[in-house]
């Protein structure tokens, strides 16, 4: 069982460059999050999914876009990356109330 | 909408101090409350949580009561260890249909052996 996982780990992109990243889930939780941590800001939602073939905007989705094709995947896409997007890059799951985080991506775009 | 604001850090202790970082919340209604943790390196865990008023959480010696006439939901350890040090964050869930947490800024606390 293993949890949340997230890839990839690190990554560097260049203005305008898009990027996937991919959020994978093995406890068949139906609801499923992408957050960014930026210092002194705690964690922004950017887009959620209460199931599969379902997204919805969060607080900060601009520049973002997500697919959730399968239940245990949640997809989160830059089409064109910008300095501002640089930010570590948090996917949570859940069933109840609790939820369960990956690891965490840092992206920097340059 | 609702939000939650925590004491900025960072925190230092020394080990076996009283630790207590404070959190308040605002809502509409009643929000379940959380605090979750976050270890150099690490994704965030849940560390305690209540979902109605006077409710205490409570984990590996952390508490955190949920007081509706103050709106607040504060963090207390009796004594600190150095492999607590990380950061903490205060957290609430109000949206039933979405679950989303709304998240504190974080507090760091250092303890030094």
């Amino acid at each position: 069982n293993a949890g949340v996982t997230q890839t990839p780990k690190f990554r560097v992109l260049k203005t305008g460059q898009s990027m996937t990243l991919l959020c994978a889930q093995d406890m068949n939780h139906e609801y499923m999050y992408w957050y960014r941590q930026d210092p002194g800001m705690g964690l922004r939602l950017i887009h959620y999914s209460v199931g599969e073939g379902t997204t919805a905007k969060g607080e900060v989705p601009d520049g973002y876009n997500v697919s959730r094709l399968k239940k245990q995947n949640f997809l989160l896409g830059l089409e064109s990356a910008a300095p501002s997007q640089t930010s570590v890059y948090f996917c949570a799951s859940s069933y109840g109330l609790v939820k369960y985080f990956g690891p965490g991506t840092r992206l920097t775009v340059t | 909408g609702n939000s939650v604001t925590q004491m900025e850090g960072p925190v230092t202790l020394s080990e076996e101090a009283f630790l207590t970082i404070n959190c308040t919340y605002t809502a509409t209604g009643y929000p379940s409350l959380f605090w979750y943790v976050q270890y150099p390196g690490e994704g965030l865990q849940l560390l305690l949580k209540a979902t109605k008023a006077d409710d205490k959480g409570s984990n590996k010696g952390f508490e955190a009561t949920y007081r509706k006439e103050t709106t607040s939901f504060h963090l207390e350890k009796g004594s600190v260890q150095v492999s607590d040090s990380a950061v903490y964050f205060c957290a609430s869930i109000q949206d039933t249909g979405r679950r989303a947490l709304t998240f504190g800024s974080g507090t760091r606390l250092q303890v030094q052996p």
